[in-house]
């Protein structure tokens, strides 16, 4: 039991260039979460999706698209990557919407140059 | 806007040496409190979800109590491998499924 599985663990992008990030869980959960770590701004929703085939805008979705094919996936995409876009990205999942805890991945470093 | 403001930012304590976390929170109707452990390089890690003032849980040296406006994090006794960045968050009753993170104490235990 894997839990929630987050690849790559590391990139390096240029500006410009794009990117897809990939979370897998395997608890069969309904929710799903893309989140961003930056110092002194503490973990920020970027999109989050309430089961197959939805998504929907977080605090902070400019810039990053999801997609949401099958229940068990969900994939973060950077079309034209940019500095300010340099973080920690992280993957959770959660049972319920309500009062249920996430699972998170162990996060990708992206740094974009 | 909900908020969270977690003190202090960083603590250092002798092992033995027991100490509290501070979660200050904002909310338009609170729905849950919950607090998280991350270790250096690793995702957040559940601990506990409190739901109403004065509710309490413990986890073998850790014990969360809530407040109206704040939760308190105690840590009793604490050992170096307690070391880790604790996270608070919160889910107001208007917010959907989104969580307000705070930005963590780091928490810091010498032998």
């Amino acid at each position: 039991n894997a839990g929630v599985t987050q690849t790559p663990k590391f990139r390096v992008l240029k500006t410009g260039q794009s990117m897809t990030l990939l979370c897998a869980q395997d608890m069969n959960h309904e929710y799903m979460y893309w989140y961003r770590q930056d110092p002194g701004m503490g973990l920020r929703l970027i999109h989050y999706s309430v089961g197959e085939g939805t998504t929907a805008k977080g605090e902070v979705p400019d810039g990053y698209n999801v997609s949401r094919l099958k229940k068990q996936n969900f994939l973060l995409g950077l079309e034209s990557a940019a500095p300010s876009q340099t973080s920690v990205y992280f993957c959770a999942s959660s049972y319920r919407v309500v009062n249920s805890p996430l699972h998170f991945g162990n996060g990708t470093r992206l740094t974009v140059t | 806007e909900d908020q969270v403001t977690q003190s202090p930012e960083a603590l250092r304590l002798q092992e033995g040496e027991s100490s509290s976390l501070n979660c200050s929170y904002t909310v338009s109707g609170l729905r849950g409190l919950f607090w998280y452990r991350q270790d250096p390089g690793k995702g957040p890690e559940f601990l506990f979800t409190l739901y109403s003032a004065g509710e309490e849980k413990e986890k073998e040296r850790l014990k969360a109590t809530l407040t109206k406006k704040e939760s308190f994090l105690h840590i009793t006794a604490p050992k170096p491998e307690d070391s880790a960045t604790y996270l608070c968050a919160v889910q107001a009753e208007t917010s959907g499924s989104r969580l307000t993170f705070g930005e963590g104490t780091q928490l810091t235990v010498n032998p």
